[in-house]
C-alpha cells in the first residue's frame, strides 16, 4: 500500500533552516510528482512547490522562491524540502502529498511534520 | 494566483439532514481542451492529513460514501453531504489545479447541531 512517512518534529530558532524528509514506499517513486503543503496552527493550507522525483526538477511558489528547496534521493525514495531563513510564521505542519496521474490532485499525504520557529 | 473562497466558515447540521457547503473561484477552472473542472474538495479531521473527497468537480475518489458529491462549473462549486453522519465532522477544503500554485479556500468546519 502507498505509505508517506515524514521525518519527526524540529524546533529552530528564527533566522535557521530546517529539512524534512518524506519516504515513500508502496509504488514506483519516479513516476508521481510530489508536492509540499504547509498547514500554520488553525489555518488553511498552502502550497510551497513541487518535485519531479524521476528528473529531480522543482517548481517553487513564487512567495518562497529564494528560501525553499526541494530535493530526492531515488536510492531511497525519498523527498527532502529544506526551509531556510525561519520566522515565527513559518511554524507549521508540513506536509509531503503525492500529486496523482491524470487529475493531478493529492491522493496521498505523509503524517505531516510539525516545525516550531521560537526564540 | 487564484483565490479560493468558501461560504460559510463553519456549519451546524443535524444527524441525517442535508450539508451544502460552496466554493468559489477568482476566476475560471474550467479547461476549454477538456471541458473539465479542475475542482477537487477534501476532508481533514483533527490531527490527520487532508483527504481526498472528489475530484474534477464531481467524481468521487474511490472509496468516499455516496452520500458524497460535488457540483458546479466555471467559477463556482459545491459539495453537499446528503445525510449527515457523526464521522463526518471535519473541515472541508476546495483546492483548485487548474494553475499552479495549487490554492485552496480557507476551509469550512462542519459541526453536528
Amino acid at each position: 500500500q502507498v505509505q508517506l512517512v515524514q521525518s519527526g518534529a524540529e524546533v529552530r530558532k528564527p533566522g535557521a533552516s530546517v529539512k524534512i524528509s518524506c519516504k515513500a514506499s508502496g509504488y514506483t517513486f519516479t513516476s508521481y510528482y510530489m508536492h509540499w503543503v504547509r498547514q500554520a496552527p488553525g489555518q488553511g493550507l498552502e502550497c510551497l512547490g513541487i518535485i519531479n522525483p524521476s528528473a529531480g526538477s522543482t517548481s517553487y511558489t513564487q512567495r518562497f522562491k529564494g528560501r525553499v528547496t526541494m530535493t530526492r534521493d531515488t536510492s531511497t525514495s525519498t523527498v527532502y524540502m529544506e526551509l531556510s531563513s525561519l520566522t515565527s510564521e513559518d511554524t507549521a505542519v508540513y506536509y509531503c502529498a503525492r500529486r496523482a496521474t491524470g487529475a493531478q490532485v493529492f491522493d496521498y499525504w505523509g503524517q505531516g511534520t510539525l516545525v516550531t520557529v521560537s526564540s | 494566483d487564484i483565490v479560493m473562497t468558501q461560504s460559510p466558515d463553519s456549519l451546524a447540521v443535524s444527524l441525517g439532514e442535508r450539508a451544502t457547503i460552496n466554493c468559489k473561484s477568482s476566476q475560471s477552472v474550467l479547461h476549454s481542451s477538456n471541458n473539465r473542472n479542475y475542482l477537487a474538495w477534501y476532508q481533514q479531521k483533527p490531527g490527520q492529513p487532508p483527504k481526498l473527497l472528489i475530484y474534477w468537480a464531481s467524481t468521487r475518489e474511490s472509496g468516499v460514501p455516496d452520500r458524497f458529491s460535488g457540483s458546479g462549473s466555471g467559477t463556482d462549486f459545491t459539495l453537499t453531504i446528503s445525510s449527515l453522519q457523526a464521522e463526518d465532522v471535519a473541515v472541508y477544503y476546495c483546492q483548485q489545479y487548474y494553475n499552479t500554485p495549487y490554492t485552496f479556500g480557507q476551509g469550512t468546519k462542519l459541526e453536528i447541531k
